[in-house]
């Protein structure tokens, strides 16, 4: 299993550019989400999906848009780039059985973004 | 607000043993989890607790006091593969997950 899929691994943007980044598994799971890690900060949810065709907003949402039209995907979009949205992105899926049981998150292998 | 706090960095020394730290503040609680995180690669899940109490996993163990609002993760006989930051994290009354900073733990010979 290839488990949860991300691309681009590194990217550089110039400030106002969109970009797309892509996140796909391959385990079924309803819950998928994507998060920015910063230096010295907690991982922060940016959007968050429970199934195909809904999606809802996280910690840190603006600047991004998701949408879920499949299981397997969630895409992550930069509509224009900023300087503040240099950071490295993981995108995380899990099942949802049972929602208040231990859900564990599998990540993907994160993406680097420099936003110029 | 909702708050957790660990460690910034600890230093270790092979063979050892290590106690993590975690405290949490939040709005409600639906169990709380422990990460690892090697340099440059992606959280792997360690540990989960939702009641008080001791969870051993071989070298690892990790233990809860909802109480206290208090986690440790404990490391038995280090090795240098377990040089890591180690993430907690809490799942909030709304079910979704709240992250520590991590902890980078530094592994010497």
């Amino acid at each position: 299993n290839a488990g949860v899929t991300q691309t681009p691994k590194f990217q550089v943007l110039k400030t106002g550019q969109s970009m797309t980044l892509q996140c796909a598994q391959d385990m079924n799971h309803e819950y998928m989400s994507w998060y920015r890690q910063d230096p010295g900060m907690g991982l922060r949810l940016i959007h968050y999906s429970v199934g195909a065709g809904i999606t809802d907003q996280g910690e840190v949402p603006n600047g991004y848009n998701v949408s879920r039209s499949t299981t397997e995907d969630f895409p992550l979009r930069l509509l224009s780039a900023a300087p503040s949205q240099t950071s490295v992105y993981f995108c995380a899926s899990s099942s949802l059985d049972g929602i208040s049981g231990a859900n564990v998150l599998t990540f993907g292998a994160g993406s680097r973004l420099t936003v110029l | 607000g909702q708050n957790i706090d660990q460690p910034t960095e600890m230093t270790a020394t092979e063979g050892a043993i290590v106690q993590i730290n975690c405290t949490y503040q939040t709005s409600g609680f639906n169990g709380l989890f422990w990460y690892q995180q090697h340099a440059g690669e992606a959280p792997t899940f360690l540990s989960y607790n939702v009641l008080d109490g001791l969870e051993e996993k071989g070298r690892f163990s990790s233990f809860l006091s909802r109480s206290k609002g208090y986690s440790y993760l404990l490391l038995k006989e280090l090795q240098m593969k377990d040089s890591a930051s180690y993430l907690c994290a809490v799942k909030d009354s709304n079910y979704q997950l709240i992250w520590g900073a991590g902890t980078k733990l530094i592994i010497k010979p």
